[in-house]
């Protein structure tokens, strides 16, 4: 049982325009959730993170959205650029354990 | 300088073999990570270790052993290696449990 899901394996966004980025959650006894990007034969790069206690959270182009009554995140990423293409993964942390979600594959089109 | 580096970076094994991966970190961090990744690309949690103490074990098979000899290091040993065993692994780091620093990852094969 997924307790993150990012429920679009793949999303397409043509250069200068916004990518959001989706991530639903379970669980809701968590201390904050993480924003990673990873390219191929890489690990994971932490990207940006929201607190539980916030709904909000902005860092340049990057800007994480946390609605805790419906339990869904976003990331929104504007303007987008050719090297924003990647996989983003959400993660919820709680405690000392990060859980991630499947991840969605950003195409970013020049 | 590398802040969390594995190795190696490709393992290819047979079957029932026993094998290790290494990790280091050198960011002072207190918490160190296993992950896996599976051919779905999941990131799943396999162990968490905190000042050498292990504090997450995530139904992994026993015949996965990690073993931290300092709270810079945190090794992965797995006996009798299995074709399912394939995977990336991932080694990484946290302070206070926030954005962990990763690894660039092991890609296990066994064949």
């Amino acid at each position: 049982d997924q307790q993150v899901k990012q429920n679009s394996p793949s999303l397409s966004v043509q250069e200068g325009r916004i990518s959001i980025l989706n991530c639903d959650y379970t669980n809701s006894m968590f201390d904050y959730f993480l924003w990673y990007k990873k390219y191929p034969a890489e690990g994971p790069t932490f990207l940006i993170s929201i607190s539980s206690i916030k709904d909000k959270n902005e860092d340049g182009r990057f800007t994480v959205f946390l609605n805790k009554s419906a339990k869904h995140l976003s990331l929104h990423i504007v303007p987008s650029q050719p090297g924003d293409s990647a996989v983003y993964f959400c993660a919820n942390n709680a405690g000392n354990m990060l859980t991630f979600g499947g991840g969605t594959r950003l195409m970013v089109k020049p | 300088d590398t802040a969390v580096s594995q190795t190696p970076k490709y393992l290819v094994t047979q079957m029932g073999n026993d094998k290790s991966i290494k990790c280091e970190q050198n960011l002072g961090h207190d918490t160190m990570y296993w992950y896996k990744q599976d051919s779905k690309k999941f990131l799943k949690i396999m162990f968490s270790y905190n000042n050498k103490e292990l504090i997450i074990n995530e139904t992994v098979p026993n015949r996965f052993s990690p073993k931290s000899p300092d709270k810079a290091h945190l090794n992965l040993h797995i006996n009798s290696l299995e074709l399912g065993d394939s995977a990336v692994y991932f080694c990484a780091s946290s302070q206070e449990g926030r954005g962990a620093f990763f690894g660039q990852g092991t890609r296990l094969t066994v064949v």
